[in-house]
């Protein structure tokens, strides 16, 4: 089965703190994918990587910034966090499986900017 | 722009029924739909994928079917639990994924 994990499920920050997400994934997949999903507003597209290092913006990049060091393993930054990034951040996985790229998600971290 | 609408928002049925949810999309360009279940304050699971080749998937109890000329993907779920109770929502994948706003399903007793 396809693993991904988040760091935390919950955290609560400060504003203008530097916040770290982290996701890993266990199915060498190519593709990873940082959302965000706020009520009325369903899940909207921060950023995107297609390969190590590689990275593309998303719908909503302002704000943010990721990093893809290695395969496994893409974070997601708020280099400067504010009271409306507020949000449930879900990290997702995708790969040329059967040419499907079917996305896989991890169980989401819950973040608070107080 | 792909836009993705699911109808109807919520939906509450006594348990035991057969239910259909309903997801349409405007441009018919895609690669492939994928359905989720989301509980609150959890991640999405995959439920079924349908490529754009396809016109239905099924696994267990689910059935998804995929009309791709008219924009449109239902997903039909038999004989409804109290555990079916979720969010479900509907995705295609063009150049990336498109979410549709869900269908928060209620399955009472």
């Amino acid at each position: 089965d396809v693993k991904v994990t988040q760091s935390s499920r919950y955290l609560v920050k400060r504003t203008g703190e530097k916040v770290f997400l982290e996701c890993v994934q266990d199915m060498d997949h190519e593709n990873m994918f940082w959302y965000r999903q706020d009520p009325g507003l369903g899940l909207r597209l921060i950023y995107f990587s297609y390969d190590v290092k590689m990275k593309e913006k998303g719908d909503i990049p302002e704000g943010y910034s990721v990093s893809r060091e290695k395969k496994e393993r893409f974070s997601l930054i708020l280099e400067s966090a504010s009271t409306n990034q507020t949000s449930m951040y879900l990290c997702a996985s995708s790969g040329a499986s059967g040419g499907s790229y079917e996305q896989y998600f991890g169980p989401g971290t819950r973040l608070t900017v107080t | 722009k792909q836009e993705v609408t699911q109808i109807p928002a919520a939906l509450s049925v006594p348990e035991g029924e057969n239910l259909v949810l309903n997801c349409s999309f405007t441009d018919s360009a895609i690669y492939n739909l994928q359905w989720f279940r989301q509980d609150p304050g959890k991640g999405l699971t995959s439920l079924l994928l349908i490529q754009s080749s396809q016109r239905e998937q099924t696994s267990g109890r689910l059935n998804a079917s995929l009309d791709k000329s008219s924009g449109r993907s239902t997903l039909y779920i038999a004989a409804s639990q109290p555990g079916d109770s979720a969010t479900y929502l509907c995705a295609v994948r063009g150049g990336k994924l498109t979410f549709g706003q869900g269908t928060i399903l209620t399955v009472h007793p």
